[in-house]
């Protein structure tokens, strides 16, 4: 089976504080991908990547930066988080026409 | 651009009861179209998916078919469970490998 591992399940952070949220698959995947999930507007796209080193932004790009030193590893990074990035973010690596999902992590910024 | 519009809930039903969630999209073409399960504290994960025209894709009793017609890709099953109470989403695949999703219906099934 497929497994994407996502670091954290929780996490409290303050605001202005810089956040790691780190994203691992185990199949070789090329395509990564980073949502954001929030009530009433279902996944919105972050970031994504087609192979190491290489990122796309998607449609709320503004305030994260990604890095993909790694084929396996996709990290989103907050620069300097702020409240209106607690959000539950989701990881999921891609092949073929399925993509696969991390569990998820609650990211709560106070 | 591509889009995918699901019906809003939440929805609740007596288990036994019959389950529809309408889905329709927007694109060009062919695109590839999937429904996603996410139980409570998880992830999501795949349901089932139908890559052309006409195909049904099932799954747990779940089944959807691709309408190019009406740009339609409904999620039905005849009998729902409690353990069916989930977020479901709708989702398009189409050029370029980038996945819309709707916004997620929630279904609660009460014994």
């Amino acid at each position: 089976d497929v497994k994407v591992t996502q670091s954290s399940r929780y996490l409290v952070k303050r605001t202005g504080e810089k956040v790691f949220l780190e994203c691992v698959q185990d199949m070789d995947h090329e395509n990564m991908f980073w949502y954001r999930q929030d009530p009433g507007l279902g996944l919105r796209l972050i970031y994504f990547s087609y192979d190491v080193k290489m990122k796309e932004k998607g449609d709320i790009p503004e305030g994260y930066s990604v890095s993909r030193e790694k084929k396996e590893r996709f990290s989103l990074i907050l620069e300097s988080a702020s409240t209106n990035q607690t959000s539950m973010y989701l990881c999921a690596s891609q092949k073929g026409t399925e993509a696969f999902f991390g569990q998820g992590t609650r990211l709560t910024v106070v | 651009g591509d889009s995918v519009t699901q019906m809003e809930g939440p929805v609740t039903l007596s288990e036994e009861a019959f389950l529809t969630i309408n889905c329709t999209y927007t694109a060009t073409g062919y695109p590839s179209l999937f429904w996603y399960v996410q139980y409570p504290g998880e992830g999501l994960q795949l349901l089932l998916k139908a890559t052309k025209a006409d195909d049904k894709g099932s799954n747990k009793g779940f089944e959807a078919t691709y309408r190019k017609e009406t740009t339609s890709f409904h999620l039905e099953k005849g009998s729902v469970q409690v353990s069916d109470s989930a977020v479901y989403f709708c989702a398009l695949r189409h050029t370029g490998n980038q996945f819309y999703f709707g916004t997620g219906t929630s279904l609660t099934v009460i014994p």
